[in-house]
């Protein structure tokens, strides 16, 4: 038990579907990243967020629409995803955003795109 | 950030030692080491980290050698709940649109067995 949590854990969806991804953290960090991990690829980061604010976006296609709403928040909302699209995502926060704070992970959501 | 080499693979017997190496041959003076694990279909989990000097903590050791072009992490008595991908990331200290990423890579698998 890590502190941040992914709602849902399993995810299947139809590439016209629209579907969102929850990340909470409860670890009272100001710090939250949304990482992408493919099959047999390494971690991709895909979205930094800072007090709310985006301070990174690691040119991720618009299909993919993050949203922070408050520090504790963390959501990715998908539509008209593609088949590759498929992949684990993961949720992070850390203390601050720099590189010394350690990541904690949230478990992830397995998604599916049919 | 300074580029890592993990063997891909490692088996250990359960309640022995298990010995991880990471080489980074080119890291710079303000680099730290990190460790983090993944076990599978999880999020990965922070393990320790450490600059210049040998750290320890409740899960591992971090042995530095004194030029830092290289490092092991050590499970002390490894069991089978530490069968994971175990990935050696370095990371300049600061604050920036780069500093954030953790670049994961390919990670060592353990293989712990009875």
């Amino acid at each position: 038990e890590t502190g941040v949590t992914q709602t849902p854990r399993h995810l299947v969806m139809g590439m016209t579907n629209k579907k969102s991804l929850k990340c909470e953290q409860h670890l009272g960090h100001n710090a939250m990243y949304w990482y992408k991990q493919s099959a047999k690829k390494p971690l991709e980061l895909m979205f930094v967020y800072s007090l709310e604010e985006r301070v990174e976006n690691n040119s991720v296609p618009s299909r993919f629409s993050p949203e922070c709403p408050n520090s504790s928040h963390l959501f990715l909302h998908l539509h008209t995803l593609q088949p590759e699209d498929s992949a684990l995502y993961l949720c992070a926060s850390s203390q601050e955003w720099t590189s010394i704070d350690t990541q904690y992970f949230g478990p992830g959501t397995r998604l599916t795109v049919l | 950030d300074a580029k890592t080499t993990q063997p891909p693979s490692m088996d250990c017997a359960e309640g022995r030692a298990a010995n991880l190496p990471c080489n980074h041959s080119t890291i710079s003076g303000n680099e730290y080491v990190y460790w983090y694990r993944q076990i599978h279909s999880q999020g990965p989990q922070y393990i320790i980290h450490g600059l210049k000097n040998n750290e320890t903590n409740e899960m591992a050791s971090l042995i530095i050698t004194e030029d830092r072009k290289s490092s092991t992490l050590i499970l002390p008595h490894a069991t089978l709940r530490d069968t994971a991908v175990y990935y050696c990331i370095v990371r300049v200290a600061g604050r920036g649109s780069t500093l954030g990423r953790l670049y994961f890579g390919r990670g060592t698998q353990l293989t712990v067995w009875p």
